[in-house]
């Protein structure tokens, strides 16, 4: 089973600052890679799919990058709607598996 | 738009069997793509369970695969979930969604509904 784990747990920020989440993959899964947004009491979101593509109506600030087995979720400038918690998930593997979270608080 | 939305009691014995349905608008299932539920203990990350395709084809979270089974139902557009002998750890949100792409089994969640607590006690 293919372990996602991201990085940082926590990461406290400014409205106005840049995010940089890190999804790191125990082996290679290409490209196919998600990312999602979580908000309390609400479902996920769906922001990124294979890697680098936003998903229908995502803002352009959200931008995801990487491939084989490091990737990277920048969201360039922090509004405040912003702050959740955000998760990685693989496809095209079973059981696909999501990472911990990551959770962006404002500082 | 694509609409989900669950539905089942969210209280379950011990020992018990967790049913659970999700009822889709917007689009019929037997136009295809896999169809998936995920569940989110209190406080904690996010679980694949299995996912489901309108042929009735499955797969699932073989950490689960002996307790689970999802299946389909076309003629209602709404698939479901039963989750045997559950015991307090089942205790979570429960969100059906569909997946992308559509051939893939264990695709993106793209659509969710918005989710239903269910809890394992006596």
């Amino acid at each position: 089973e293919i372990v996602l784990t991201q990085s940082p747990a926590t990461l406290s920020l400014s409205p106005g600052e840049r995010a940089t989440l890190s999804c790191r993959a125990s082996q290679s899964v290409s490209s196919f890679l998600a990312w999602y947004q979580q908000k309390p009491g609400q479902a996920p979101r769906l922001l990124i799919y294979d890697a680098s593509n936003r998903a229908t109506g995502i803002p352009a600030r959200f931008s995801g990058s990487g491939s084989g087995t490091d990737f990277t979720l920048t969201i360039s400038s922090l509004e405040p709607e912003d702050f959740a918690v955000y998760y990685c998930q693989l496809r095209n593997n079973w059981p696909q598996t999501f990472g911990q979270g990551t959770k962006v608080e404002i500082k | 738009q694509v609409q989900l939305q669950e539905s089942g009691p969210g209280l379950v014995k011990p020992s018990e069997t967790l049913s659970l349905t999700c009822a889709v608008s917007g689009f019929s299932l037997s136009n295809g793509y896999y169809w998936g539920w995920i569940r989110q203990p209190p406080g904690m990350g996010l679980e694949w369970i299995g996912s489901v395709y309108h042929t009735g084809s499955t797969y699932y979270n073989p950490s689960l695969n002996s307790r689970v089974t999802i299946s389909v139902d076309t003629s209602k557009n709404q698939f479901s979930l039963n989750l045997s002998s559950v015991t307090a750890a089942d205790t979570a949100v429960y969100y059906c969604a569909r997946l992308s792409p559509h051939y893939d089994s264990s695709g993106y969640a793209d659509y969710w509904g918005q989710g239903t607590l269910v809890t394992v006690s006596s």
